[in-house]
């Protein structure tokens, strides 16, 4: 079945403790990009990769790593979590330089306490 | 910079209504991408639609129409026959060459019975 995945789906941790979120996708995607949702904002981009090696700052990055070694895998880390990074966070992956449909995870759930 | 704003944050209809959730954008390229998302109250992001700037013929796809207007920069999504199960988030977004990806802050459509 084509799919992204994400794990977790929940989680709650507390400032400053390093977290990684990973996000798989199994249809040989070029582009995968992570979000954030917050309630009356909307979806933002924090981070992106057109393809191996090559990621990209979306509009929230501050806060967040990313990295692309291989071309199933973006996992989202965050190195000193906040209480303004509790959200939810959807990891997605396109074909198409990102031009394409997005296939979106199931999201991910962090509380920062 | 890239913007999409959905003006509406909440509108709520009888069933069997028709309703138009409107999007206008904004963008310097003259190749970009739209797309409308929806979520509904069980969280997952589904993919309704894609426009390239290129092709600005509506499109109808059952009770869903969208119309697309360069002129305008606008690209609005009409709910024909609204049923309870439209009842969702419904996000527009855009898209541009080099894989940035912003959306909108959403429109929550309540269809009551």
């Amino acid at each position: 079945e084509a799919q992204v995945t994400q794990n977790p789906r929940y989680l709650i941790t507390v400032t400053g403790k390093k977290l990684t979120v990973t996000c798989s996708q199994n249809m040989n995607h070029e582009y995968m990009s992570w979000y954030r949702q917050d309630p009356g904002l909307g979806l933002r981009q924090i981070y992106y990769s057109m393809n191996v090696e090559v990621t990209d700052k979306g509009d929230v990055p501050e806060g967040y790593k990313v990295s692309r070694k291989e071309k199933r895998n973006f996992p989202l880390i965050l190195e000193s979590p906040s209480p303004n990074q509790t959200s939810l966070y959807f990891c997605a992956s396109s074909p198409g330089q990102g031009l394409g449909e997005q296939f979106f995870g199931p999201g991910t759930r962090l509380t920062v306490l | 910079a890239q913007k999409v704003t959905q003006a509406q944050t909440e509108i709520s209809v009888v069933e069997k209504e028709d309703v138009t959730l409107d999007c206008v954008y904004e963008t310097r390229d003259t190749t970009y991408y739209l797309f409308w998302y929806k979520q509904p109250p069980s969280g997952e992001l589904v993919f309704l639609i894609r426009r390239n700037s290129f092709d600005e013929q509506n499109e109808i796809s059952g009770r869903y129409s969208w119309n697309f207007q360069k002129s305008t920069s606008s690209f609005n999504f009409t709910i024909t026959a609204s049923q309870v199960v439209d009842s969702a988030v419904y996000f527009c977004a855009l898209s541009e060459e080099g894989g940035k990806l912003v959306f909108g802050k959403g429109t929550k459509l309540t269809v009551n019975p």
